[in-house]
């Protein structure tokens, strides 16, 4: 099984700041097979990218997801107001999805 | 527009078997473009993936959940159902469902908003 490792655990930032989220896997992920998620608070999660860089449609451009193998990174160019929240990235390989434990993205 | 949506019991008691249905609206379950999940989140905590199924096919479970876990698929109601037998406190938790596009490789792109299970006595 696959396990995912996000860092940081919690992230600081003011608005129009760059935020910089980290996604670590056990073992390499196929590219197509990675994916990051926003939840804010009392909501369901929302997808945000998936296949490691494509974004959803209606996303922001300011979202923006690479990586390749074992490390992913998922980018938000300048922060407004509604991004702070918690991101998740997950990855479906060999039929098990999992998830990794999540980065907060909190106001300074 | 594909439309998810949860229900069943908020409460359950510990040993018995936790039931839920996700019914899909906008959509067919039989179409091959999809497979159909459940996910929970205990209080406070992180997501946890527990299960995928495909209209036609056998399902995948979380090995951590395996042994207690029976997701299944009912085509005439255009639902799908999760069965956890033997609960407990640790079950305590949101559950959503969620459908998983080809088109976005099999990611969770559309959620139900979430129903909330607590195990108690």
């Amino acid at each position: 099984e696959i396990v995912l490792t996000q860092s940081p655990g919690t992230l600081s930032l003011s608005p129009g700041e760059r935020a910089t989220l980290s996604c670590r896997a056990s073992q390499s992920v196929s590219s197509n097979y990675l994916a990051w998620y926003q939840q804010k608070h009392g909501q369901a999660p929302r997808l945000l990218i998936y296949a490691a860089s494509s974004r959803v449609t209606g996303i922001p451009d300011r979202f923006s997801g690479s990586g390749s193998g074992t490390d992913f990174t998922l980018t938000i160019s300048r922060l407004e107001p509604e991004d702070f929240a918690v991101y998740y990235c997950q990855q479906s390989g060999s039929s098990l999805w999992t998830f990794g434990q999540g980065t907060k993205v909190e106001i300074k | 527009q594909l439309q998810l949506q949860e229900s069943g019991p908020g409460l359950v008691k510990p040993s018995e078997t936790l039931s839920l249905t996700c019914t899909v609206s906008g959509g067919s379950i039989s179409s091959s473009s999809y497979f159909w999940g459940w996910i929970r989140q205990p209080p406070g905590k992180g997501l946890e993936w527990i299960g995928t199924i495909f209209y036609s096919g056998s399902p995948y479970y979380s090995p951590s959940l395996k042994s207690r876990v029976t997701i299944s698929v009912d085509t005439s109601k255009n639902q799908f159902s999760l069965k956890l037998s033997s609960v407990t406190a640790a079950d305590t938790a949101v559950y959503y469902c969620a459908s998983l596009q080809f088109y976005y490789y099999y990611a969770m792109d559309v959620w139900g908003q979430g129903t909330t299970v607590t195990v108690s006595s």
